[in-house]
């Protein structure tokens, strides 16, 4: 499968465990980027990365969420002490121009 | 900053009527538009975008849009539906060729009644 793909799909947690995510981007694919979606909404962009350098983290939620891209290929997503309303998909997206999205990890925050 | 809205969260047509779902537009540059399409439990797939090269845009699955700066809109158009064309819409903006900041519609619901 050459497409971008994500880790887990489905993530149930207790409120104040910490969880990650991961995205495994199309190869070739140096940015690479987090988006939020909650019901009923549009994808809320996070952060993103160029290789292994994360260019933009200002729009992330809170200083409880953090995102790492340590050797430019694989990245994660960890949402720290998470509260129920962190429950949402999180998607990821790469590119090389155009925007690739994987098929997003579900949060449910109980 | 951009962003654009979406006009109608639920849309509702029978299969081969026209499609039009509406988007408008805010950018104080001139703006890259994107048109994308979530299926049930899948990622965003795009059917379209306007770069500028022109402003009838043409993308997959016979789906189309215009650009109308007097009107900052980019609404999406199909001329009959199809049940397949059953899914969520997105209209998103960006002011940078690279897509980074691009910021998304809330969705329309499209439903093809048959």
């Amino acid at each position: 499968d050459t497409g971008v793909s994500q880790d887990p799909r489905h993530k149930i947690t207790k409120r104040g465990q910490n969880v990650t995510f991961r995205c495994d981007p199309i190869s070739e694919h140096n940015r690479l980027y987090w988006y939020r979606q909650t019901l009923g909404q549009g994808p809320e962009f996070l952060t993103y990365f160029q290789n292994e350098a994360q260019l933009e983290k200002s729009r992330l939620l809170s200083d409880r969420f953090s995102a790492e891209r340590p050797k430019g290929s694989f990245s994660t997503l960890e949402i720290q002490r998470t509260e129920q309303g962190d429950s949402a998909m999180y998607l990821c997206a790469s590119s090389a121009g155009e925007l690739f999205f994987g098929e997003g990890s579900r949060l449910t925050v109980l | 900053a951009q962003s654009v809205t979406q006009l109608g969260s639920h849309v509702s047509v029978s299969e081969g009527a026209l499609v039009l779902l509406r988007c408008n537009y805010s950018s104080s540059v001139p703006p890259y538009l994107f048109w994308y399409v979530q299926y049930p439990n899948q990622g965003l797939q795009l059917l379209l975008k306007y770069t500028s090269a022109a402003t009838l845009v043409k993308g997959i699955n016979g789906f189309e849009a215009e650009f109308k700066k007097s009107e900052t809109s980019f609404h999406l158009t199909k001329p009959s539906a199809h049940m397949s064309d059953a899914a969520e819409y997105f209209c998103a903006v960006s002011v940078y060729i690279d897509n980074n900041d691009m910021r998304f519609g809330a969705g329309t619901r499209l439903t093809v009644k048959p």
